[in-house]
């Protein structure tokens, strides 16, 4: 079955602390993903990488950063989280032919 | 710019009443369209695409180029039907570009 796992379900964070993400793919997957999901504005892409040490900015980038130093492992920083970063991070995978899947979210909540 | 445009936040419908969610996209290419859905407590995942042409629990959705629309729709819906919907985009390489979504209350 596959599987995408995020390794926090929910984080409450103090502003100015630095915030890691771990998203974890058993699907030998070329690509991964990490979109924020936030109500009205629905899911917007915030960095992706389609190789090993290899990323790319999505739509919102800025205050974020990526490491993917293993192919199954796709891990997001937030350098000195802020109240405006308090959202569901959602991380996907998929082969280059397509359909993403998706992991279970983390709810980060910034005090 | 690539948009997808999902104009209805909320729509609500009783059991038995058709359904259709409504997306528009921005596009002068071919684009791949994809709905994915969010059920309560769910992780998302895909619903159908428009290249696979298929029915999935009673959606389908077509890919209207002259329009620039991808509308989804179920002829009778369920109380099951409940969920997020999200219209998602692919114009090129591999990220797929989301709508705002729309929530689908089916009443009893």
């Amino acid at each position: 079955d596959v599987k995408v796992t995020q390794s926090s379900r929910y984080l409450v964070k103090r502003t100015g602390e630095k915030v890691f993400l771990e998203c974890v793919q058993d699907m030998d997957h070329e690509n991964m993903f990490w979109y924020r999901q936030d109500p009205g504005l629905g899911l917007r892409l915030i960095y992706f990488s389609y190789d090993v040490k290899m990323k790319e900015k999505g739509d919102i980038p800025e205050g974020y950063s990526v490491s993917r130093e293993k192919k199954e492992r796709f891990s997001l920083i937030l350098e000195s989280a802020s109240t405006n970063q308090t959202s569901m991070y959602l991380c996907a995978s998929s082969r280059n032919t397509g359909e993403l899947f998706f992991g279970e979210g983390s709810r980060l909540t910034v005090l | 710019a690539q948009r997808v445009t999902q104009p209805e936040k909320l729509l609500s419908v009783f059991k038995g009443a058709p359904v259709e969610l409504k997306c528009n996209y921005s596009y002068s290419g071919s684009p791949e369209l994809f709905w994915y859905v969010q059920y309560s407590r769910q992780r998302l995942q895909l619903l159908l695409r428009h290249i696979s042409r298929e029915s999935i629990k009673g959606f389908t959705a077509d890919l209207n180029k002259g329009e620039t629309s991808f509308h989804l729709k179920k002829p009778f819906a369920q109380e099951e039907d409940s969920a997020m919907y999200y219209c998602a985009f692919r114009g090129g390489f591999q990220k797929l570009v989301f709508g705002t979504g729309t929530r689908l209350l089916v009443s009893p």
